[in-house]
């Protein structure tokens, strides 16, 4: 089946501990994109990528970073500068081929501080 | 970051009833998107619209593309006790190279069977 996965469902991280979020696609999708969820407060773009080995920043880059080496995949990686980084985890992705295809999304990360 | 004001915040309905929502945005959009989310997962589309004025289905699922390109509403009728979660409105603007999609904070739905 074709799809967008994200490992683990759920992590937890220790104080000044770096983790790294997992996404993958077989979709064949130029791009990708890493979104945080809080409640109440809907999704908020962390960073994207159109192509491989290029990426942006989105609007609430501080404490992340991303790597695109792959086309499949785009890890996350939450950094111990990220204060505050309780939330779902959203990976989505796109096909580039048209301006009007929308974003497809896996089931999530749940991150949760010890 | 610029988000969508989209309402309502949540809404109760007993099972059966019809619902409404709907997203305005300050900004014009060349593509709404409407998505639902429910607990532990991802969105999943349920409608993607194109062009202004646009009214397109999907099953018991209605939206409709805004003439003014600001506006997207989303009907639900008959609604049943899946139609629990969260349903998200998101638009486009093609304008530039960024493509980002604008996101609204979201309509929690509970039907009561």
């Amino acid at each position: 089946d074709g799809g967008i996965t994200q490992s683990p469902k759920y992590l937890f991280r220790k104080e000044g501990q770096n983790v790294t979020l997992s996404c993958e696609q077989n979709l064949n999708h130029d791009a990708m994109y890493w979104y945080r969820q809080d409640p109440g407060q809907g999704l908020r773009l962390i960073y994207y990528s159109q192509i491989v080995n290029d990426f942006q920043k989105g609007d609430i880059a501080e404490g992340y970073s991303v790597s695109r080496e792959k086309k499949e995949s785009f890890p996350l990686t939450v950094t111990s500068a990220q204060k505050n980084p309780t939330a779902f985890y959203l990976c989505a992705s796109k096909s580039s081929g048209s301006i009007y295809q929308p974003q497809h999304f896996g089931d999530g990360t749940r991150l949760s501080i010890l | 970051g610029q988000q969508l004001n989209q309402s309502p915040q949540s809404m109760f309905i007993q099972e059966g009833e019809d619902v409404s929502m709907n997203c305005t945005s300050s900004s014009i959009f060349n593509t709404w998107l409407w998505y639902k989310q429910d607990p532990g997962e991802g969105p999943v589309l349920l409608i993607a619209l194109y062009k202004a004025g646009e009214l397109t289905s999907n099953g018991r699922l209605t939206a409709q593309f805004g003439i003014t390109r600001k506006d997207s509403f989303l009907n639900i009728s008959a609604s049943i006790p899946s139609d629990v979660g969260i349903y998200f409105c998101a638009g486009q603007s093609n304008a530039g190279n960024n493509r980002k999609l604008i996101w609204g904070l979201g309509t929690s739905l509970a039907v009561n069977p």
